[in-house]
């Protein structure tokens, strides 16, 4: 299957600084990546839809100014999440799909704690 | 709204089967999917169903009845590494996946 590979795999920072995590697609051009947040014994919940060369759809109670996502090309998508506090803290995870109807690929996903 | 079921938790005993339902009410339906994730980790592919029936994939089985919004995962053989947690996912009618909660599956000896 399609590759998906996301980076840091974890990272601990203070309150208050900002954090980038990656999302790339190794062997195919992703035109749209989707961003999830995790909290433990929780299911994924779709924090926003990036879209390569435009602006990313946020779910409704996300913060757009809080989560940048930048999707710069077609294997890479960026979320930044600015001003960390430790109510951030969570597994966040990227997908992407080949096309509209097929299963999503998922990268390794991002365990953020904010002290 | 749109929603999904599935049971919070199981318990099966390892080299037994085991039966996950999950039932939906979304606008639109463009397929079902399965995946596994063990904790800490991102979830995994498992199967995709769109027509009802049954697809079969090794010790894996997965079910659709579209005129019932129901579906089903069926592990056999049961092996201590299936201990994980397996959502379901509804593709609707924007193509948008929909997500359950996700079943936690305890494997016993």
């Amino acid at each position: 299957g399609a590759v998906v590979s996301q980076h840091p795999s974890w990272v601990i920072c203070k309150s208050g600084t900002s954090v980038k995590i990656e999302c790339r697609s190794l062997d195919f051009q992703a035109t749209t990546m989707f961003w999830y947040r995790q909290f433990p014994k929780q299911s994924l919940m779709l924090m926003a839809t990036s879209n390569e060369g435009s602006k990313a759809t946020y779910e409704q109670g996300v913060e757009k100014d809080k989560f940048l996502i930048n999707h710069a090309s077609l294997t890479l998508s960026t979320l930044t999440v600015t001003s960390a506090h430790p109510e951030d803290s969570s597994f966040y995870i990227c997908s992407a799909r080949l096309r509209e109807n097929t299963e999503a690929f998922f990268g390794q996903g991002t365990r953020l704690t904010v002290v | 709204g749109q929603n999904i079921d599935q049971p919070t938790e199981m318990t099966a005993t390892e080299g037994a089967i085991v039966q996950i339902n999950c039932t939906y009410q979304t606008s639109g339906f463009n397929g079902l999917f399965w995946y596994q994730q063990h904790a800490g980790e991102a979830p995994t592919f498992l199967s995709y169903n769109v027509l009802d029936g049954l697809e079969e994939k090794g010790r894996f089985s997965s079910f659709l009845s579209r005129s019932k919004g129901y579906s089903y995962l069926l592990l056999k053989e049961l092996q201590m590494k299936d201990s994980a947690s397996y959502l379901c996912a509804v593709s609707d009618s924007n193509y948008q996946l929909i997500w359950g909660a996700g079943t936690k599956l305890i494997i016993k000896p």
